[in-house]
């Protein structure tokens, strides 16, 4: 079974700081990957996602992600955070063609920034 | 407006009292899926549904029914809550096949069982 982990729980930024938020995969196969992120309060919304194509993802506000296949990796990236970035990152991953369209979703990153 | 819409948003009851979150949507969606998410475990899957009348369990159906009867409604049923089912539960749904996997998210819904 494919599983999805997310090692940083949480992360303190300052406004303006770099922001990198790893994400690792178990699957050997054919994999669609996802960033959701969730605001205080609300529901989650797609920051992005990579099906094909050029690893280099980029998303809405400002993120990107890379998928590196070598490191089962689809870490996400933004070169400076806002504190209205404050919100939990989901990581999520899909076996493509698998049944069921099912998303495996890492634990998550809360991320607080400073303002 | 292209939305997914659960009732109730917050809901206390108590242990074995029968239970129904509602979820629908307006996309047209062939699937739909149900996720329960509690800290540090990110969201489970609890039961998905690829057209109507076709449901299969995900992670963790234990403690849960589901049923498709029409396109647009996937309600979840607790047959008999237990405190821990105690979590925030979201339905999603999204076009299906192969060309698709972008999931929309409904607002949630906060449930507690004592």
């Amino acid at each position: 079974a494919q599983s999805v982990s997310q090692h940083n729980h949480h992360v303190i930024l300052s406004e303006a700081a770099s922001l990198e938020l790893g994400c690792n995969y178990s699957y050997g196969g054919t994999v669609n990957l996802f960033w959701y992120v969730q605001y205080p309060g609300q529901h989650l919304q797609l920051l992005l996602k990579y099906f094909s194509g050029d690893p280099l993802v980029k998303g809405i506000k400002g993120f990107e992600a890379e998928f590196i296949k070598s490191k089962f990796s689809f870490n996400l990236r933004k070169p400076s955070v806002q504190w209205s970035d404050t919100a939990e990152y989901f990581c999520a991953v899909n076996a493509g063609g698998n049944a069921g369209n099912m998303l495996t979703f890492g634990g998550g990153t809360r991320l607080m920034v400073k303002p | 407006e292209a939305q997914v819409t659960q009732n109730p948003r917050y809901l206390i009851t108590v242990t074995g009292k029968k239970l129904t979150v509602t979820c629908s949507q307006n996309m047209n969606h062939e699937y739909m899926s149900w996720y329960r998410q509690d800290p540090g475990l990110g969201l489970r899957q609890i039961y998905y549904s690829m057209n109507v009348e076709v449901t299969d369990k995900g992670d963790v159906p234990e403690g849960y029914k589901v049923s498709r009867k029409e396109k647009r409604n996937f309600p979840l049923i607790l047959e008999s809550p237990s405190p821990n089912q105690t979590s925030l539960y979201f339905c999603a749904s999204s076009l299906g096949g192969a060309s698709s996997y972008e999931q929309y998210f409904g607002p949630g819904t906060r449930l507690t069982v004592t």
